[in-house]
């Protein structure tokens, strides 16, 4: 079955750059996407890679997969305090409509 | 634009109460979905609905029961609540004919069961 897994928790300064990771175990996986979650609030879709590609930028989000690895990565460049709170990853698997999502990295900064 | 709504946003129940969660979306989608989210766990999928008049099971749906009431609305019923049942429980929704079927999401209802 489906699994994705992230680290907990990172903490970075303010202007620097973050990067959160996500392995995922499925090879069947067509879409990954990027959720943000703020306290009290839902999930908020931050961008999305199909599964051919090996990279795509939008303004300060880069996000980076090495389908090999089935290693997935968002990065935050100029990292600000508004960037804190949790970070979902999640997978469609071929042309399922459910998506798995991992567990979050809480992104903590700091001035 | 509303997106996706759900009602209530708090509530506490006794063990052994029953509760119905409600989701409504305005976006003409056609897929609906119940998720609870626990700490350190993620989002776990409870049940979801592809379309209209179907329902189906997700990753963990023992105590639960939903209806597909019609393309706006999909709620989720508790019929006799447990302590293990207290989390946070999101609604979404998708556009099946899309290709790319970002998931929408509600803000959540907060659950306490005592």
């Amino acid at each position: 079955g489906e699994d994705v897994e992230q680290s907990l928790f990172l903490s970075v300064r303010e202007g620097d750059s973050s990067v959160i990771n996500c392995t995922y175990t499925d090879s069947s996986s067509t879409y990954l996407y990027w959720y943000k979650q703020e306290p009290g609030a839902g999930l908020q879709l931050l961008t999305y890679i199909f599964s051919n590609m090996d990279m795509k930028q939008d303004q300060r989000l880069t996000v980076l997969l090495n389908k090999k690895d089935k290693h997935l990565s968002l990065c935050i460049a100029d990292t600000q305090t508004g960037d804190s709170a949790i970070y979902f990853c999640a997978e469609r698997a071929g042309t399922a409509s459910k998506l798995t999502f991992g567990t979050g990295t809480r992104l903590q900064v700091t001035l | 634009n509303a997106g996706v709504t759900q009602t209530p946003k708090f509530q506490v129940l006794k063990t052994g109460q029953s509760m119905t969660l409600q989701c409504a979306q305005d976006m003409n989608h056609n897929s609906m979905y119940w998720y609870r989210q626990d700490p350190g766990m993620g989002l776990r999928l409870i049940y979801y609905s592809a379309s209209e008049g179907t329902t189906d099971k997700g990753e963990v749906p023992n105590g639960y029961n939903v209806s597909r009431l019609n393309k706006r609305e999909f709620s989720l019923r508790l019929e006799s609540a447990a302590p293990s049942q207290t989390s946070v429980y999101f609604c979404a929704s998708s556009d099946r004919d899309r290709e790319r079927q970002p998931q929408h999401f509600g803000d959540g209802t907060r659950l306490s069961i005592l």
